[in-house]
C-alpha cells in the first residue's frame, strides 16, 4: 500500500460526458501528479501541484483540468470525454516538488468511455 | 527537453537466467534517473534510482542498474530472475534541480518463463 488513494477504482461513462477523478496523496506529501496509461500512448504526464499550485504542465488536454484542494487532495476533471480517453489513470505524490525523491503511486482509476 | 527511449517493449526469459532491460535517456542537463515496476493491476512503484555519487545502484530484490553517462543509458539487470519478477518496468528520467516533472519510458514487459 503507496499510501496514494484513488477514486473510483473503475468508471464508465458515455462520450459527451464529464467526470471527476480523486485523489488522496500521502500523508505529509505536498506534490501531487497526474499521469495518463493507455495501451498506444504509455505512461503520460499531465500536470503537477505543490501545495495548491500548478508547478508543471504536460501533454494535458484543454478538456481536462486538476486542481489541488487546501487538504492537499486534488481532483481530475475530464470532461466532453472522447473514446480515446479511455485509459489508467494515475496519481502519484511526493514530498517536496523537486523532484529528487520517490513518487508513490496510487492504484489508479481506469476509465472506460463508451 | 528530455526524452527515455525503452527498446524492448516485451523481455522473454527463462527463470534463474539473467535478464537486462535496456534504457537510453536524452537531456541537455543533469539528471536523475529512476526505474520503476508495475505488478498486474497495481500502481508503480520504485525499484532504483540514482540521483548522485556511485554510478552503480542496486535494489533490494537484486536488480542493479548503472548510470553511463558517455553512452546515456541506465540499464537494468538481475543476475538471475523468478517467476515473482513478472511485471512492466519503467524507466524515468527528470532533470536535477527545479521543479520537473518525470518522464517516463514506454515500459518493457518482463516475462519470466518457468
Amino acid at each position: 500500500d503507496s499510501g496514494v488513494t484513488q477514486t473510483p477504482k473503475h468508471l464508465i461513462t458515455a462520450t459527451g460526458q464529464r467526470v471527476t477523478l480523486r485523489c488522496s496523496p500521502r500523508s505529509g506529501d505536498l506534490s501531487v501528479y497526474w499521469y495518463q496509461q493507455s495501451l498506444d500512448q504509455g505512461l503520460q504526464f499531465l500536470i503537477q501541484y505543490y501545495n495548491g499550485e500548478e508547478r508543471a504542465k504536460g501533454n494535458i488536454l484543454e478538456r481536462f483540468s486538476a486542481q489541488q484542494f487546501p487538504d492537499l487532495h486534488s481532483e481530475l476533471n475530464l470532461s466532453s470525454l472522447e473514446l480515446g480517453d479511455s485509459a489508467l489513470y494515475f496519481c502519484a505524490s511526493s514530498v517536496t516538488s523537486k523532484v529528487a525523491g520517490e513518487l508513490f503511486f496510487g492504484e489508479g482509476s481506469r476509465l472506460t468511455v463508451l | 527537453a528530455q526524452s527515455v527511449t525503452q527498446l524492448d517493449s516485451q523481455v522473454p526469459v527463462f527463470e534463474e537466467a539473467p535478464v537486462e532491460l535496456r534504457c537510453n535517456y536524452s537531456s541537455s542537463v543533469s539528471v536523475y534517473l529512476f526505474w520503476y515496476v508495475q505488478y498486474p493491476n497495481q500502481g508503480l512503484q520504485l525499484l532504483l534510482k540514482y540521483l548522485s555519487g556511485s554510478t552503480l545502484v542496486e535494489s533490494i530484490n537484486g536488480f542493479e542498474a548503472e548510470f553511463n553517462k558517455s553512452q546515456t543509458s541506465f540499464h537494468l539487470r538481475k543476475p538471475s530472475v523468478h517467476i515473482s519478477d513478472t511485471a512492466e518496468y519503467f524507466c524515468a528520467v527528470t532533470s536535477s534541480g527545479g521543479y520537473q516533472k518525470v518522464t517516463f519510458g514506454t515500459g518493457t514487459k518482463l516475462q519470466v518463463i518457468p
